[in-house]
């Protein structure tokens, strides 16, 4: 059966400062997305990463794939408050599986 | 365009009721699933459509949930004798094509909360 685990669950930082989340699995996939849900609502596609080695950015959010080691990092670059959300990594085999999601909190 | 839509947005039932909630995806999308978020967790998936193939009802966590589509559009969640514990998010999205990898677009989600 497929998981995937993310860490931290719980992130706060502070505004300008840097930090990874991890997004790990535990089956052979290369298709691995990452999503944002805001409070009380839906969720946002952000990233799809499909291949070894992939590398999207996108302002201050870039995201990778390492298929051999079964992780992706999505890390943001000098924290803004508008980045607070959840941010969920998906991997993909025939349905989306979920990570648990990391709550992050960015304060002035 | 239209994303995918779901309705009600909001719904208050009693314990022991039948609900019924819809997903409208976007047009020319022939995958469509169902997932459901209880509060403050992650994404569970329910069930998958693709195309006229048989669905994928592998998550679904008892015979009280089902799933109905109507081609590649309308679909429709029912929960009968719904439990608080069916207290969720409900939400829908669909992808185009036949290939699993294809991204998924999410509707805003149902909000079931059963007295």
């Amino acid at each position: 059966e497929l998981k995937v685990e993310q860490n931290p669950l719980f992130l706060s930082m502070q505004e300008g400062k840097n930090y990874t989340i991890y997004c790990n699995y535990s089956t052979t996939s290369d298709r691995l997305y990452w999503y944002r849900q805001d409070p009380g609502k839906s969720l946002e596609s952000l990233f799809v990463l499909l291949s070894n080695g992939a590398v999207k950015q996108e302002g201050r959010l870039m995201a990778s794939l390492d298929t051999k080691a079964r992780l992706s990092t999505l890390h943001i670059t000098a924290a803004v408050h508008d980045l607070s959300a959840t941010y969920f990594c998906a991997v993909n085999t025939d349905k989306l599986i979920f990570g648990t999601g990391t709550r992050l909190q960015v304060f002035p | 365009g239209a994303g995918v839509s779901q309705s009600p947005s909001n719904k208050v039932t009693e314990k022991g009721k039948d609900v019924e909630l819809r997903c409208d995806p976007i047009s020319g999308h022939t995958a469509l699933y169902w997932y459901r978020q209880r509060l403050g967790q992650g994404l569970e998936f329910l069930i998958y459509f693709q195309g006229n193939s048989a669905p994928d009802k592998s998550g679904l966590p008892s015979d009280r949930f089902s799933a109905e589509r109507t081609g590649e559009s309308v679909s429709t969640l029912t929960i009968q004798r719904t439990q608080q514990e069916d207290s969720a998010v409900y939400l829908c999205a669909s992808s185009p094509g036949a290939v699993s990898y294809n991204e998924q677009f999410f509707g805003p989600g149902t909000r079931l909360t059963v007295l």
